[in-house]
C-alpha cells in the first residue's frame, strides 16, 4: 500500500524558515517524479514544484522559486520543501504527492501537514 | 499561466445525472485530470488524461473533452459524492487547478 506521511509543520513566525519532510512507503520510492502542492485555509489548491527521481530536474511556480527549495533523499525514502522567508501567505495545509511520469498528474497524497505562519 | 475555470458550486439530488465544467485559458492537449476532495480530507484522484479512469474509482465518473473544454460526468450521483471537484492541467508551466467545484446533494 502506497503511503505518503508529512511531518514538520506547526506555528511559525513570520520570517522564519521551516523544513516539512514526507516520508514514502509502499513503493519504489527512487522510481518516482515527487511533489508540493499547497492549500490556504478554506482556498483551492495550488502546485509547489516536483522533483524528479535523481534530483536532476526540480520544477517550481515561478512565485516560490526563491522562498522554496524541493529535495529527496531515495536512501531515506524521504521527500523535503524548505521553506524560507514564510509570511501569513504561506499559512496553508501542505500535502506531498506521488508524480506520474505520464503527464505529471498526482496519483496518490498524503494527508498533508499543516504550517501557520503568525507572531 | 494556464487559469482554469470552474463554476463554484453545484447542488443535484442522489440519481441524478451532474457534469462538472473546467475550461481553459490556452490549449492542455489531453493534460487534464481531475480530483475529489471530502471535507477534511486529502485530494484523490479520478480521471487522468481527459477520460482515462484511475483504478478503483466507480465507473459512475467519467471525462471527457479536448484542447480548452472539459468535462467531469458523475452518473448517477451518490450521497457519498459530496465533495469538491478540481480539474489540473499538466500540459503548461506552471501547472495549475482549478479553483474547485463544491457539490451538494439536494
Amino acid at each position: 500500500e502506497v503511503k505518503l506521511a508529512e511531518s514538520g509543520g506547526g506555528l511559525v513566525q513570520p520570517g522564519r524558515s521551516l523544513k516539512l519532510s514526507c516520508a514514502a512507503s509502499g513503493f519504489s520510492f527512487s522510481d518516482y517524479w515527487m511533489g508540493w502542492v499547497r492549500q490556504a485555509p478554506g482556498k483551492g489548491l495550488e502546485w509547489i514544484g516536483e522533483i524528479n527521481q535523481d534530483s536532476s530536474t526540480i520544477n517550481y511556480i515561478p512565485s516560490l522559486k526563491d522562498k522554496f527549495t524541493i529535495s529527496r533523499d531515495n536512501a531515506q525514502n524521504t521527500l523535503y520543501l524548505q521553506m524560507s522567508k514564510l509570511g501569513s501567505e504561506d499559512t496553508a495545509i501542505y500535502y506531498c504527492a506521488r508524480t506520474t511520469d505520464y503527464y505529471y498528474y498526482f496519483d496518490y497524497w498524503g494527508q498533508g501537514v499543516m504550517v501557520t505562519v503568525s507572531s | 499561466d494556464t487559469v482554469l475555470t470552474q463554476s463554484p458550486a453545484l447542488a443535484v439530488s442522489p440519481g441524478e445525472r451532474v457534469t462538472i465544467s473546467c475550461r481553459a485559458s490556452e490549449s492542455v492537449s489531453t493534460a487534464m485530470h481531475w480530483y475529489q476532495q471530502r471535507p477534511g480530507q486529502q485530494p484523490k484522484l479520478l480521471i487522468f488524461g481527459v477520460s482515462n479512469l484511475e483504478s478503483g474509482v466507480p465507473a459512475r465518473f467519467s471525462g471527457s473533452g479536448s484542447g480548452t473544454d472539459f468535462t467531469l460526468t458523475i452518473d448517477p450521483v451518490e450521497a457519498d459524492d459530496t465533495a469538491t471537484y478540481f480539474c489540473q492541467q499538466t500540459w503548461n508551466d506552471p501547472y495549475t487547478f482549478g479553483a474547485g467545484t463544491k457539490l451538494e446533494l439536494k
